[in-house]
């Protein structure tokens, strides 16, 4: 039984550079979120995908970020030009649509990004 | 972003006692959801609530979603040493906003002394 995966767990980047992680959500589910979680906080949403579809995206999404589900399967988030308020834990999960009567999200293990 | 007020912000208890923690919110929410998270790690999953004044036991956890929707408690009974991590208490489906996203609390941070 595979769960969410995330690639990488772990990535530090210089002020500046552009990063991108990866998401491979549990095989039947549709729907993909991202979240964000810095030091002392719970999880803030940023955006959610229904198959590719990107449906939502929170305020906390600056320009320089971007999502992706190309064929509905993975997801990918790009962070441009990264500024050290970026550092944070980026939280990816997935559920099946809640008309299907549940939207139980499941997470995967996070990627810790570092920003010098 | 706004986030439950979820209490209490940490707890430092005996192995063998209960442990009680609560969250409140001035929304409405649909589901209530429970997870645990280890230091580097996602939250995992421990008990999801769909009902108001539903009551759900997952082996020693028992969660409970309020009645008026705005709240939710769990408890844990006959702490062990594996307890130890941050819980989080989540809200979904909260009128006027997405269906699917959750809005957490700030966690509660449970420490158990053998």
């Amino acid at each position: 039984d595979t769960g969410v995966s995330q690639d990488p767990r772990h990535k530090i980047t210089k002020r500046g550079q552009n990063v991108t992680f990866r998401c491979d959500p549990i095989s039947e589910h549709n729907r993909l979120y991202w979240y964000r979680q810095t030091l002392g906080q719970g999880p803030e949403f940023l955006t959610y995908f229904q198959n590719e579809a990107q449906l939502e995206k929170s305020r906390l999404l600056s320009d320089r970020f971007s999502a992706e589900r190309p064929k509905g399967s993975f997801s990918t988030l790009e962070i441009q030009r990264t500024e050290q308020g970026d550092s944070a834990m980026y939280l990816c999960a997935s559920s099946l649509d809640w008309r299907a009567g549940t939207d139980t999200q499941y997470f995967g293990p996070g990627t810790r990004l570092t920003v010098l | 972003g706004q986030q439950l007020n979820q209490s209490p912000q940490s707890m430092f208890i005996q192995e063998g006692e209960d442990v009680s923690m609560n969250c409140t919110s001035s929304s409405i929410f649909n589901t209530w959801l429970w997870y645990k998270q280890d230091p580097g790690e996602g939250p995992v999953l421990l008990i999801a609530l769909y009902k108001a004044g539903e009551l759900t036991s997952n082996g020693r956890l028992t969660a409970q979603f309020g009645i008026t929707r705005k709240d939710s408690f769990l408890n844990i009974s006959a702490s062990i040493p594996s307890d130890v991590g941050i819980y989080f208490c989540a809200g979904q489906g909260s009128g006027g906003t997405s269906y699917g996203k959750l809005t957490f609390g700030q966690g509660t941070i449970l420490t158990v002394h053998p």
